[in-house]
């Protein structure tokens, strides 16, 4: 199956500063992707929906500029975390929009705001 | 809006027992229904799937049936492993233009010893 990428897999950071995770579908193209958050124990909350070329779509509730997602590419969406918090310290998982509507997932992003 | 619940867990079997990992829905329309499954360390996977009423997705050894009288789409298996040990999400999808969002339940861990 497709495959999906998230760089970094752990990111501990102080808080007040930015954190960048990237989401890559290595092996297809994705105009849509999705960033998800998850608290543990938990469901996958869908955060927003990425889309190639255009600003991305938040889920109510998300604020758009703590949260900032640009799709620079069919196979590239980044998800930065402005200003990192430590309400902010959760997992992050995206996924990749194949042709078929299917997602895939990456192996998500653990953020940890001292 | 739409919303997934299924059994909390841990659930815990021998192996070769027989599974069941309930899940129930609420949705406008008539949705898809999915189960992913998350193995350690790894990004969430599709399982199976359901598009339509009385669907039976299978895989693996798994199976779900679409029940749309009873809102559910349980997921069994007759005979588990000790490598079907991971999480295990059911979700619904809802479509928004082209694009189709995921909602998901909160996850159930299964571990299965020798």
């Amino acid at each position: 199956g497709a495959v999906v990428s998230q760089h970094p897999s752990r990111v501990i950071c102080k808080s007040g500063t930015s954190v960048k995770i990237e989401c890559r579908s290595l092996d297809f193209q994705a105009t849509t992707m999705f960033w998800y958050r998850q608290f543990p124990k938990q469901s996958l909350m869908l955060m927003a929906t990425s889309n190639e070329g255009s600003k991305a779509t938040y889920e109510q509730g998300v604020e758009k500029d703590k949260f900032l997602i640009n799709h620079a590419s069919l196979t590239l969406s980044t998800l930065t975390v402005a200003s990192a918090h430590p309400e902010d310290s959760s997992f992050y998982i995206c996924s990749a929009l194949a042709g078929d509507n299917e997602q895939f997932f990456g192996p998500g992003t653990r953020l940890t705001v001292l | 809006g739409n919303s997934v619940t299924q059994m909390e867990g841990p659930v815990t079997l021998s192996e070769e027992a027989f599974l069941t990992i309930n899940c129930t829905y609420t949705a406008t329309g008539y949705p898809s229904l999915f189960w992913y499954v998350q193995y350690p360390g790894e990004g969430l996977q599709l399982l199976l799937k359901a598009t339509k009423a009385d669907d039976k997705g299978s895989n693996k050894g798994f199976e779900a049936t679409y029940r749309k009288e009873t809102t559910s789409f349980h997921l069994e298996k007759g005979s588990v492993q000790v490598s079907d040990s991971a999480v295990y999400f059911c979700a619904l999808s809802g479509y928004t233009g082209t694009a189709s969002k995921l909602t998901f339940g909160t996850g159930t861990r299964l571990q299965v010893t020798l």
